[in-house]
């Protein structure tokens, strides 16, 4: 089993649009609506974003969205705010198993 | 709120037995809400290892590359979910995490724990 793959940076600066990719395989991100995104900061444990492709728990902002498309899902913050700087994970299920992203830490500059 | 709190020893030798807790409180292990508990761990200054995970019924899943070493189970007299990893090696070094998965979500962890930290060395 094989870790999904998310680019190690992306960076914006305050009010730009970034995305963050996550690439699977049919047997995980492609083959089930069970994509998780999780935020990061340094020192801290992580927090759910984004559960099942496309929903945000109550909470968590709406410049915060995700979907899919094959075997690759995406996260977009929109607007980027300072508070944003942080590393984000993918997750899929994966059959019986769950699998995470390699993480992505985004900066803004 | 669900609230958990991990805790373990810290330092283990090499080829020594991990022995973790999670205490969870706001709520019972078996709350009908909770579909899993759930291990998660993290070497330092790396990614996120998804290490297994226990239903409200006992039953486990574990990771393909610890499943000889691991256990994982739940003590209802302590509210507590407990994981044992023998056979210790560095590489099982890192921060590891508890997480809930709640039930409106097939696969996610909505509740996290903020970490123990274990390091094997001798």
């Amino acid at each position: 089993q094989s870790a999904l793959t998310q680019p190690r940076s992306v960076s914006g600066s305050p009010a730009e649009t970034v995305t963050i990719s996550c690439t699977g395989t049919s047997d995980d991100v492609g083959g089930y609506n069970y994509v998780s995104w999780y935020q990061q900061y340094s020192g801290k444990a992580p927090k759910l974003l984004i559960y099942d492709v496309t929903k945000r728990p109550s909470g968590v902002p709406a410049r915060f969205s995700a979907s899919k498309s094959g075997n690759t899902a995406s996260l977009t913050i929109s607007g980027l705010q300072a508070e944003d700087e942080a590393d984000y994970f993918c997750c899929s299920f994966a059959g019986s198993y769950t699998l995470f992203g390699g993480g992505t830490k985004v900066t803004v500059l | 709120q669900v609230q958990l709190q991990e805790s373990g020893p810290g330092l283990v030798k090499p080829s020594q037995t991990l022995s973790l807790n999670c205490l969870v409180s706001g709520d019972s292990i078996n709350n009908p809400n909770v579909r899993y508990w759930g291990w998660i761990r993290q070497p330092a200054g790396k990614g996120l290892e998804w290490v297994g995970r226990v239903y409200t019924n006992g039953g486990t899943i574990y990771s393909p590359s610890l499943k000889s070493r691991l256990t994982m189970s739940l003590d209802t007299s302590t509210n507590q979910v407990s994981l044992k990893l023998k056979s210790l090696i560095a590489p099982d070094t890192g921060i590891y995490y508890c997480a809930a998965n709640f039930g409106n979500s097939y696969d996610a962890f909505h509740v996290w724990g903020p970490g123990t930290v274990v390091t094997v060395s001798s």
